[in-house]
């Protein structure tokens, strides 16, 4: 499977703890991105990488949140002191024009 | 910021029949406007996508309409198959820039064609 990857598909953890998830963009996508997405809702735009550096961050994304890119390749998006409001399916997508290609999610489930 | 409304939020045809999803936005520099079709526990795929300057595109039982005055856009399936069955969502963006990929997603239709 040549498209974005994500990992892990599913990630249970108790309130206070911290997770990381990681994303594999398609290999010729130099911009790669990281949305939310809530039961019945579109996906909410995070935040957006080009090469290794993040343009842009999303007013959603608390002090809690950071995302990385360090070789812009792989990303990582880690939530620090998880809430219950946390609980979502975190997508990742990355692109090299205007069509944007998602990731299967990752299913965060706070307890 | 932008902001997309998408109607209805649910949609039940008849297999055959024609099913419409609208969406309405409100940032009159979107010039971007793709539709993803997501079923359930997988990701959202593109299946249709239209840039400003062209009214219309069709892409065998797929066809979306843009009309950039009025600011709205509209997701067009004829002769509907079980398999449409589905939660769609129609985004809208500027792109150049930092912009790209930088979508406002509708709050989805869900789709439910009965054989």
């Amino acid at each position: 499977d040549t498209g974005v990857s994500q990992d892990p598909r599913h990630k249970i953890t108790k309130r206070g703890q911290n997770v990381t998830f990681r994303c594999d963009p398609i290999s010729e996508h130099n911009r790669l991105y990281w949305y939310r997405q809530t039961l019945g809702q579109g996906p909410e735009f995070l935040t957006y990488f080009q090469n290794e550096a993040q343009l842009e961050k999303s007013r959603l994304l608390s002090d809690r949140f950071s995302a990385e890119r360090p070789k812009g390749s792989f990303s990582t998006l880690e939530i620090q002191r998880t809430e219950q409001g946390d609980s979502a399916m975190y997508l990742c997508a990355s692109n090299r024009g205007e069509k944007l290609f998602f990731g299967s999610g990752t299913q965060l489930s706070v307890l | 910021g932008e902001n997309v409304e998408q109607h209805p939020s649910t949609l039940s045809v008849q297999e055959g029949d024609s099913a419409v999803i609208k969406c309405t936005y409100s940032d009159s520099a979107s010039n971007y406007f793709p539709w993803y079709k997501q079923e359930l526990g997988k990701r959202p795929q593109l299946i249709i996508d239209i840039r400003s300057n062209v009214g219309e595109k069709k892409d065998q039982r797929i066809a979306v309409t843009l009309n950039k005055t009025a600011k709205h856009f509209s997701l067009h399936i004829t002769e509907t198959q079980p398999e449409d069955s589905a939660v769609y969502f129609c985004a809208a963006s500027r792109t150049g820039g930092t912009s790209y990929g930088k979508l406002t997603f509708g709050q989805g239709t869900i789709l439910t064609v009965h054989p």
